[in-house]
Order: structure tokens, then sequence, then C-alpha cells
């Protein structure tokens, strides 16, 4: 699975949008960009993901560079409750295992 | 739909005791995992179950970890003896789907372990 780059920590206040940044330059064609967070004492969460196109749901968008080497989380309106650590994660396609390489992450935290 | 289920949420004991986690994944989920984050390191995946086959325990730090999924369904992640380093917390997480890139995996909400 690619590595992906990610800043330790971001800050936003509330109800501002937010863009989460991800590199990921050694990604292959066909591998997949995935979004976990993890909030405080809780266990990772599902986010969002994609491959090329821009993605969107009711948590976030994911806008996907053309090249594909970077990608950025996009949390349209912060609120108190999206502080947590989000992490940036290359899933390699056609596997069987969904074994997540999880990095360091990025830390938001959201000021009221 | 209840999410993924462990226990116990925290378990204190002394080097060289037996510890059992549990974790009770999504009805019907075929997948199951184990990853866990030691103290300031990032979380690591420990094993894959497919129903009650192990797919991957490639991640299992030694021969001090047992893991079993009986009947596909619940399983236990036992530790014996327990060390020190082997303190932090546990995740167990679920999916349905059996291709990796197109679904998403439910965590609980993890198990504590704490080894004085």
């Amino acid at each position: 699975d690619a590595k992906t780059t990610q800043p330790n920590s971001m800050e936003s206040n509330e109800e501002e949008p937010v863009h989460l940044p991800c590199n990921h330059s050694t990604i292959s064609g066909t591998d997949y960009i995935h979004w976990y967070r993890q909030l405080p004492s809780q266990g990772p969460e599902y986010v969002i993901h994609g491959l090329t196109s821009n993605v969107n749901n009711r948590m976030a968008s994911l806008a996907i560079a053309e090249d594909r080497k970077s990608s950025t989380l996009i949390l349209h309106r912060a609120t108190l409750r999206d502080a947590a650590v989000y992490y940036c994660i290359s899933v390699r396609s056609g596997g069987s295992n969904y074994k997540l390489t999880f990095g360091k992450g990025t830390l938001l935290t959201v000021n009221p | 739909e209840a999410g993924v289920t462990q226990f116990p949420s925290h378990s204190v004991i002394e080097k060289g005791q037996t510890v059992t986690l549990r974790c009770d994944p999504i009805s019907g989920h075929d997948n199951l995992y184990w990853y866990r984050r030691v103290m300031g390191k990032e979380i690591k995946f420990l094993l894959h179950f497919v129903k009650e086959s192990k797919q991957d325990e490639s991640g299992m730090p030694n021969n001090r970890f047992l893991a079993e999924r009986t009947g596909g369904t619940y399983s236990t992640l036992k530790v014996q003896p327990a060390e020190l380093e082997d303190s932090g917390v546990y995740f167990c997480a679920s999916s349905r789907q059996r291709r990796t890139n197109t679904g998403e995996l439910f965590f609980g909400e993890g198990s504590r372990l704490t080894v004085l």
C-alpha cells in the first residue's frame, strides 16, 4: 500500500469548512483512498473513500487530484463533534484482506 | 442494528496473568479484524478472520496471543502470559464485503488493557 503523508495537526472554527490534505505520491492506479477518523475514547470510524472521481456522502466530500498523488477531505461545516484524528489510508485493490495501515493522522481541533 | 461490541472496556492485570478480550461483530458480517494501539504508537493490524477461518494473522506479535472465532460469530483474543508491553487498546472491526477496497470497516470502541 502507498505511504500517505498528512499534517500533524490542523485547527478550524465551528461552522467553517475544513480542508484536510493528504499526499500519496506513490499510489498505484488501482489503490483506493480511504479516510477514517477517531474521536476521543472511541474506535476509528469510516468517513469516505474514492478512487478517481470526487465523492460526496453525508459526512464529507473527498476531492482527488487528477494525477491521484494527493487528495483532500472536506468537512463543509465543522462542528465540535468533528474534533478527531483523521487518517488518510491507501488500500490496495483486489485483495481479500482489509489490512488498514494507519499512520499518525491529522489531529483536527475545532474552536467554538 | 447493533454495532461492534467489545468486552471488557478496560482490564487491569498483573504481568504474567491471562486476559481474554471478546468481540461481537455486527450480525451477518463474515469478516472480523483485530487491531491494537500500544502506548505512543500507531494503530496496527493483528489479524483477520473470514467466518471461523484465519485469513491473515501476520500482525500477531508472538505466540502469547491467541485469537479464535468459533462458529464464525464472536471472537476472542487471549493474551497469555501478559507482558508490560502488551498494554494498549485493542480494537475489533467487522465488515460484510469480501473485497476490501469498496467497503468500510466498522470498529468497536476498543478494550483497554493495562498490564502492571
